[in-house]
């Protein structure tokens, strides 16, 4: 059974880089073909995507975040992650790592969800 | 980009009864791209309809899904207590792929 589970500091202050990382077990990155997801949720409202990484490291990204995004992927680990720099108060969500349905039609249709994580961004 | 109104904001409903829950793009798209979520409280997302009719691997056939072009509609033809959630639609064929802003469907 696949699962994800992010991990990452949980407050993080105005002007400094949010650093999260997913780890995935059940399944291999390197072993699939899929555009690996960070998507967030900030509390009370509704779903935001970040971005996706190919385990090759080919990354897309929601233009409205790319100046501030960086995706990488550690294939040894199992994991990839999530850097968003100049954070403030407004980046202050629940961060979720998926995997997409398949590698084709689907490849941002997210059918395996981590729990997510809050990153609060707060002095 | 394509923004999706969903409607209504809230519905209340009795288990038993029929739900229909609306989703709107801003312009027409192509119906193999949009899939519906539910989302419970302190729960991550999780896939219910994906090309606008498919249901997602375990979704129970309540669960329906229809439309096109700029009128789409989850349907769940007999509400069960489980079922009350946010409902959430997303459009994944242009960049970035949108969500809307979500159906919070309560028990009445």
């Amino acid at each position: 059974q696949l699962q994800l589970q992010e991990s990452g500091p949980g407050l993080v202050k105005p002007s400094e880089t949010l650093s999260l990382t997913c780890t995935v077990s059940g399944g291999s990155i390197s072993g699939s073909s899929y555009y690996w997801g960070w998507i967030r949720q900030p509390p009370g409202k509704g779903l935001e995507w970040i971005g996706s990484i190919y385990y090759s490291g080919s990354t897309y990204y929601n233009p409205s975040l790319k100046s501030r995004v960086t995706m990488s992927v550690d294939t040894s680990k199992n994991h990839f992650s999530l850097k968003l720099t100049s954070v403030t108060a407004a980046d202050t969500a629940v961060y979720y790592c998926a995997r997409p349905r398949n590698n084709q039609q689907q490849w941002l249709v997210f059918d395996y969800w981590g729990q997510g994580t809050l990153v609060t961004v707060s002095s | 980009e394509i923004v999706l109104t969903q409607s209504p904001g809230t519905l209340s409903l009795s288990p038993g009864e029929r739900a229909t829950l609306s989703c709107r793009p801003s312009q027409s798209v192509s119906s193999s791209y949009l899939a519906w979520y539910q989302q419970k409280p302190g729960q991550a997302p999780r896939l219910l309809i994906y090309g606008a009719s498919s249901r997602a691997t375990g979704i129970p056939d309540r669960f329906s899904g229809s439309g096109s072009g700029t009128d789409f509609t989850l349907t769940i033809s007999r509400l069960e207590s489980e079922d009350f959630a946010v409902f959430y639609c997303q459009y994944s064929g242009s960049s970035p792929p949108t969500f809307g802003r979500g159906t919070k469907l309560e028990i009445k």
